[in-house]
């Protein structure tokens, strides 16, 4: 059964604390991407990664970090130094190549942290 | 960059009228313009997507318009039915050159019984 995988579904941290938000696809997709989803602000941009071991900054990096060391995975840190960081984080892969083909999303991870 | 605009933010209709949902974008270069259902606690599903070289696509009760000229891409859905009720996303993108796709802030269509 081919997609993309998140995990856990929900997850809370105590404020100071860095958290890893794991996401994997066996869809043999070269690009993936982090989303982060607030009421109101649709999809934002966290990272991306077009191929492994390279990866972008999105609209709003700051205070995250990404590694792409397989095709498969593409595992997100939000670390202390985020602000607000309790959201909705959403994780997408897509063919890549050469530009925006089909994305595709996974369920979802919802971090609270107090 | 991209600039995607998207309107209204809420809309409601009643079971069985059709329901439109209008974007706008910035880059002319733009080409790909999806379309995302999201439901709740989930993640968005691809519905519809057009490429520039046509104007208009159709599946089932869902179609989608593209004006290139106006910039602008609408989402048209007829009959609703009540599992229709979801956030609906558009987005736009490049075909060429390794940019992401830039999604507008949705709409929470609610279809009344």
């Amino acid at each position: 059964d081919g997609g993309i995988t998140q995990s856990p579904k929900y997850l809370f941290r105590k404020e100071g604390q860095n958290v890893t938000l794991s996401c994997e696809q066996n869809l043999n997709h070269d690009a993936m991407y982090w989303y982060r989803q607030d009421p109101g602000q649709g999809l934002r941009l966290i990272y991306y990664s077009q191929i492994v071991n390279d990866f972008q900054k999105g609209d709003i990096a700051e205070g995250y970090s990404v590694s792409r060391e397989k095709k498969e995975s593409f595992p997100l840190t939000v670390t202390s130094a985020q602000k607000n960081p309790t959201a909705f984080y959403l994780c997408a892969s897509s063919i890549g190549g050469r530009g925006s083909y089909e994305q595709y999303f996974g369920p979802g991870t919802r971090l609270t942290v107090t | 960059g991209e600039n995607v605009e998207q309107h209204p933010s809420t809309l409601s209709v009643q079971e069985g009228d059709s329901a439109v949902i209008k974007c706008t974008y910035s880059d002319s270069a733009s080409n790909y313009f999806p379309w995302y259902k999201q439901e709740l606690g989930k993640g968005p599903q691809l519905i519809i997507d057009i490429r520039s070289n046509v104007g208009e696509k159709k599946d089932q009760r869902i179609a989608v318009t593209l004006n290139k000229t106006a910039k602008h891409f609408s989402l048209h859905i007829t009959e609703t039915q009540p599992e229709d009720s979801a956030v609906y996303f558009c987005a736009a993108g490049r075909s060429s050159g390794n940019t992401p796709l830039v999604f507008g802030k949705g709409t929470r269509l609610s279809v009344i019984a």
